[in-house]
């Protein structure tokens, strides 16, 4: 069946740094890919998605490009913020039943 | 974008009692919500799917009778947990959609403990 790997957190970083949180993969056929992040007390937003190979989503400064050579869909940001502390999930749409997989989460927390 | 509000986000119950998780879409109508669970340090897991005004399709290895699913108008969904044990205790969230091929919408989730 379809699987997501996600990197482990919690992650901890000071503001302005670069981020990468990663993420990879597996499912038949063609997925749709997708970061959704939950801030504090909220619920799950989507954040950015790729549809096909080659794809780059981006929002809010975010980016992930969808490599299918490599199974993979990572989360970067050039210069984080503390507005950006959240946790973060990487899923999948699959192919052929169109229900979302998710990875496990990464926490991100940004320190001024 | 639009709003899903899951009610209660905390539980506290006693082992063998009911819960109700709601799920509401506040300003759209959901034809479609979707039911998860996540266990400390694991992936969110889909328990079930529910359409409108017919029964929910539940996963495999999710117990019906024991998560009761009621999708009863467009804007409402419960999620009963019954005869709960300490083994239920988890993070349980909905999202909602207008349809099954549109963008699902997430609550802020439900953390249950039972004791």
């Amino acid at each position: 069946g379809n699987s997501v790997t996600q990197m482990e957190g919690p992650v901890t970083l000071s503001e302005e740094a670069f981020l990468t949180i990663n993420c990879t993969y597996t499912a038949t056929g063609y997925p749709s890919l997708f970061w959704y992040v939950q801030y504090p007390g909220e619920g799950l937003q989507l954040l950015l998605k790729a549809t096909k190979a080659d794809d780059k989503g981006s929002n809010k400064g975010f980016e992930a490009t969808y490599r299918k050579e490599t199974t993979s869909f990572h989360l970067e940001k050039g210069s984080v913020q503390v507005s950006d502390s959240a946790v973060y999930f990487c899923a999948l749409l699959g192919w052929v039943n169109e229900k979302l997989t998710f990875g496990t989460g990464t926490r991100l927390t940004i320190i001024p | 974008g639009a709003v899903v509000s899951q009610h209660p986000s905390r539980v506290i119950c006693k082992s063998g009692t009911s819960v109700k998780i709601e799920c509401r879409s506040l300003d759209f109508q959901a034809t479609t919500m979707f039911w998860y669970r996540q266990f400390p340090k694991q992936s969110l897991m889909l328990m079930a799917t529910s359409n409108e005004g017919s029964k929910a399709t539940y996963e495999q290895g999710v117990e019906k009778d024991k998560f009761l699913i009621n999708h009863a108008s467009l804007t409402l969904s419960t999620l009963t947990v019954t005869s709960a044990h300490p083994e239920d205790s988890s993070f349980y969230i909905c999202s909602a959609a207008r349809d099954r091929n549109t963008e699902a919408f997430f609550g802020q989730g439900t953390r249950l403990t039972v004791v």
